[in-house]
């Protein structure tokens, strides 16, 4: 029972380079998010997808892009890292969007 | 807009003794709260949830958090410290479909 599986866990970038975020759940939810964890701050969303084909920005979406593939699968853009994005990067689902939020493990994201 | 402010970043206490985190809300109208807890090196997991149905919530693990309109506030609590609940503990609230989480506490146990 995989739940909300995320890929890459590490990553080191240069800045100006660019890389994609994988997220992919097996729940069948409707909702998915990405957000950023920084000390002292929590977690930030970035953006959000209600249901298949849709997107929404979040609280900070600037230098970011995402793509709802499917029902299944969200990912996040970077496309000219830099270094304030470097973070831990969580992908989320839920049934609904007001929903309990299932989280995956985190991607913690070294731009230099 | 709806907001959430965790007072203390960080809490400590001796095992067995009283869990006390504190979450204050700033909302028009009756909102949906949640506790949210991060484990070292995880993801999030919930641990209870307020939708109006009744103030007190019961939450896993031996967590409650009372919802109280008139102080603005839903504080979690556990009566006994356990070395495990050792986390960070985050307070959140739907704003316009979105989950928006407080900056979260970190909790300590001693034994």
């Amino acid at each position: 029972n995989a739940g909300v599986t995320q890929t890459p866990k590490f990553q080191v970038l240069k800045t100006g380079q660019s890389m994609t975020l994988q997220c992919a759940q097996d729940m069948n939810h409707n909702s998915m998010y990405w957000y950023r964890q920084d000390p002292g701050m929590g977690l930030r969303l970035i953006y959000y997808s209600a249901s298949e084909g849709t997107t929404d920005k979040g609280e900070v979406p600037n230098g970011y892009n995402v793509s709802r593939l499917n029902k299944r699968e969200f990912s996040l853009r970077l496309e000219s890292a830099a270094p304030s994005q470097t973070s831990v990067y969580f992908c989320a689902s839920s049934r609904v969007t007001n929903e309990k939020l299932f989280f995956g493990s985190g991607t913690q994201l070294s731009v230099l | 807009a709806q907001s959430v402010t965790q007072l203390g970043s960080h809490v400590s206490v001796s095992e067995g003794a009283l869990v006390l985190l504190r979450c204050n809300y700033s909302s028009s109208v009756p909102p949906y709260l949640f506790w949210y807890v991060q484990y070292p090196n995880q993801g999030l997991q919930l641990l209870l949830k307020y939708t109006s149905a009744a103030t007190l919530v019961k939450g896993i693990n031996g967590f409650e958090a009372e919802f109280k309109k008139s102080e603005t506030s839903f504080h979690l609590t556990k009566p006994s410290a356990h070395m495990s609940d050792a986390a960070e503990y985050f307070c959140a609230v739907i704003r316009t479909d979105k989950l928006i989480f407080g900056t979260g506490t970190r909790l300590q146990v001693f034994p």
